[in-house]
């Protein structure tokens, strides 16, 4: 079973709309999440990463994180088609090295 | 800033073949890692390298050798190739490889097996 869980596996919104993106960790050692954002023929690229309980804002992307849940969610407001892309969210460890766990994306579509 | 270069971009390859896929970085990180990509299956760790000549198992390092023979370097082995085998194969890496450090991706190596 996927240890990282994210929903939905799709998304469409339209321009200037909100996106929201879920990801849960179902392994209790985790505490520190990553999202990675990968255009269709790229390479993904990091995003945002969050540790601690809240939220964390930069520009249009807030990512929240409820550690006792391990849930995270990453919002993007005033989306743009050039958002459009598989958002991946990703987990670690502390004290374990090199070890980032993915989900399996979900894919965001902003149509104009 | 820096780069990560892999070779080569495509690779079509026949069943049984040993194929090999090559990575090079030159942000002086310490830890690059082997990620490979399908299609609705996110990304999954093949191997990683925290230093020159050190190598780690990932959990999907069964049918694949590594081999890490200089910092900037980091080279992945497909030991036989399996019949309509298609992914991406993604080559990372990070400054020291703890589990706060930013992984980075280089553009990918698309593998196709006939």
């Amino acid at each position: 079973q996927q240890k990282v869980q994210q929903s939905p596996e799709s998304l469409i919104v339209p321009e200037g709309g909100m996106a929201s993106l879920n990801c849960t960790s179902s392994d209790r050692n985790v505490d520190y999440f990553w999202w990675y954002r990968q255009h269709s023929g790229k390479s993904p690229k990091m995003l945002m990463s969050i540790f601690s309980n809240g939220e964390k804002e930069e520009g249009r992307f807030t990512v929240h994180l409820n550690k006792a849940s391990l849930h995270t969610s990453l919002h993007i407001r005033d989306s743009q088609p050039s958002d459009s892309a598989l958002y991946l969210c990703a987990a670690s460890v502390t004290q374990v090295v090199g070890q980032l766990t993915f989900g399996r994306g979900t894919r965001l579509q902003v149509y104009a | 800033g820096g780069i990560i270069t892999q070779t080569p971009k495509f690779l079509i390859g026949q069943e049984g073949q040993k194929l090999t896929l090559k990575c090079q970085q030159n942000f002086n990180h310490d830890t690059m890692y082997w990620y490979r990509q399908d299609s609705g299956k996110g990304l999954r760790l093949i191997y990683y390298s925290i230093t020159e000549n050190d190598l780690q198992k990932g959990d999907l390092s069964e049918g694949y050798d590594a081999s890490r023979e200089k910092k900037s370097s980091f080279s992945l082995t497909v030991t036989s190739a399996q019949k309509n085998e298609m992914a991406v194969f993604l080559c990372a890496s990070s400054r020291l490889g703890g589990y706060q450090d930013t992984q980075y991706f280089g553009p990918g190596t698309r593998l196709l097996v006939l």
